[in-house]
């Protein structure tokens, strides 16, 4: 069974430069999430999408990120503009259930903002 | 106070060695909890989830303290593989919070 997959796995843009990530989460799986992990942190969650119903984006700084799951399948998150400290790695994750099942994880993006 | 709190380390031990990391958790109203494993470099990936009768997998045994609101785990026979961080997730019915995970270095 193929996992989550991401891309893309690296990127590199100057600030105030838009960037878009994209997440194919694992066939069935109704619950998707983004998180953003930084340097010696764990993965902080961003949003987290039910089918294609944002139900928990509490932590999302919405003047410059944006989401979409359309389809409730395939999901984008963007960020505009970029600011230096958006550097790090977005995850995407997906479970077949709701909150209490195993998350399976893509291998990330690594942002970097110069 | 940080909603998942573990000890960054890293724990240096030797093969073979029997090493233990705690993590504690705030919201007393939790009901999952897991301890998942990031390699170097790549994505998280369950280890284990953890039950409130405990449990064990192989070298790996989970434990769950809810009146003092700390899981725990215990690695025996460490094998230079086990190298990694390891991370402590607790969460109720709407989200899940990662801890910022301890790291393990076992040395030959």
């Amino acid at each position: 069974e193929a996992g989550v997959v991401q891309s893309p796995r690296y990127k590199i843009i100057e600030k105030k430069q838009p960037v878009a990530f994209w997440c194919n989460p694992i066939s069935g799986h109704n619950t998707l999430y983004w998180y953003r992990q930084n340097l010696g942190q764990g993965p902080e969650l961003l949003i987290r999408y039910e089918n294609e119903e944002a139900v928990d984006d509490s932590q999302l700084p919405k003047d410059r990120f944006s989401a979409e799951r359309l389809k409730g399948v395939d999901s984008t998150l963007k960020i505009q503009p970029a600011e230096l400290g958006d550097s790090a790695v977005y995850l995407c994750a997906s479970s077949p259930g709701g909150v209490g099942d195993t998350q399976y994880f893509g291998p990330g993006t690594r942002l970097t903002v110069l | 106070r940080k909603e998942v709190e573990q000890d960054p380390g890293p724990f240096n031990v030797p093969e073979g060695a029997t090493v233990a990391f705690n993590c504690t958790y705030s919201n007393s109203a939790s009901q999952s909890f897991f301890w998942y494993r990031q390699d170097c470099r790549k994505e998280p990936k369950l280890l284990m989830s953890v039950y409130s009768s405990g449990n064990e997998d192989g070298r790996f045994t989970a434990q769950l303290n809810r009146a003092s609101q700390y899981i725990s785990l215990l690695i025996r026979d460490s094998k230079l593989s086990d190298s990694a961080t390891y991370l402590c997730v607790a969460g109720g019915y709407s989200t899940l919070t990662f801890g910022k995970g301890t790291m393990l270095l076992v040395s030959p």
